[in-house]
């Protein structure tokens, strides 16, 4: 069945660091990859998301590229901030389902 | 403000005393889900629901029950709580389907003594 696996965590970071946080995926038919956030406290939030082969999603500064020949969405920021402490879900959604299947999550610390 | 809204935050019962946590949204999304979240395990697919009166099992829906009366809630029920349903728990609605942007509460932490 579809999966994806993420890579552990914590990741602790001094601000300003170049961030990496991989992703890869299994699944059937092409499903669209999403980047989903969640500050301490809070609900999860969709950071960024894309539906198709090399669709590159961007938000605040955060980019993944959906790469179908390695099946991999990995996060990157070239410049993180303290304020991106959060705990980052890779995830998919696709086919018959119609649901969201998760990675475990990253744990990212920065540190100032 | 577009937003789910799930309540109780926080709520400490004991085995087998029934629990009903509400989850209402005020964006007309036809999709509604719950989900349980464990360390090391991610977030996993408890019920959902495509549309009113249309409710389905997810991942793991056993020890739990939903009802979808009216487009706006999505209640999740549990009968008879046990210990092993402590967890943290996320209401999430979308448009059509969880491809598209999924918006979640702010999630109940529920602990079964």
């Amino acid at each position: 069945g579809n999966s994806v696996t993420q890579m552990e965590g914590p990741v602790t970071l001094s601000e300003e660091a170049f961030l990496t946080i991989n992703c890869t995926y299994t699944a059937t038919g092409y499903p669209s990859l999403f980047w989903y956030v969640q500050y301490p406290g809070e609900g999860l939030q969709l950071l960024l998301k894309a539906t198709k082969a090399d669709d590159k999603g961007s938000n605040k500064g955060f980019e993944a590229t959906y790469r179908k020949e390695t099946t991999s969405f990995h996060l990157e920021k070239g410049s993180v901030q303290v304020s991106d402490s959060a705990v980052y879900f890779c995830a998919l959604a696709g086919g018959a389902t119609n649901k969201l299947i998760f990675g475990t999550g990253t744990l990212l610390a920065v540190q100032p | 403000e577009a937003q789910v809204t799930q309540n109780p935050r926080y709520l400490i019962t004991v085995t087998g005393k029934k629990l009903t946590v509400t989850c209402s949204q005020n964006m007309n999304h036809e999709y509604m889900s719950w989900y349980r979240q464990d360390p090391g395990l991610g977030l996993r697919q408890i019920y959902y629901s495509m549309n009113v009166e249309v409710t389905d099992k997810g991942d793991v829906p056993e020890g739990y029950k939903v009802s979808r009366k009216e487009k706006r809630n999505f209640p999740l029920i549990l009968e008879s709580p046990s210990p092993n349903q402590t967890s943290l728990y996320f209401c999430a609605s979308s448009m059509t389907g969880m491809n598209t942007e999924a918006f979640f509460g702010q999630g109940t932490r529920l602990t079964v003594v």
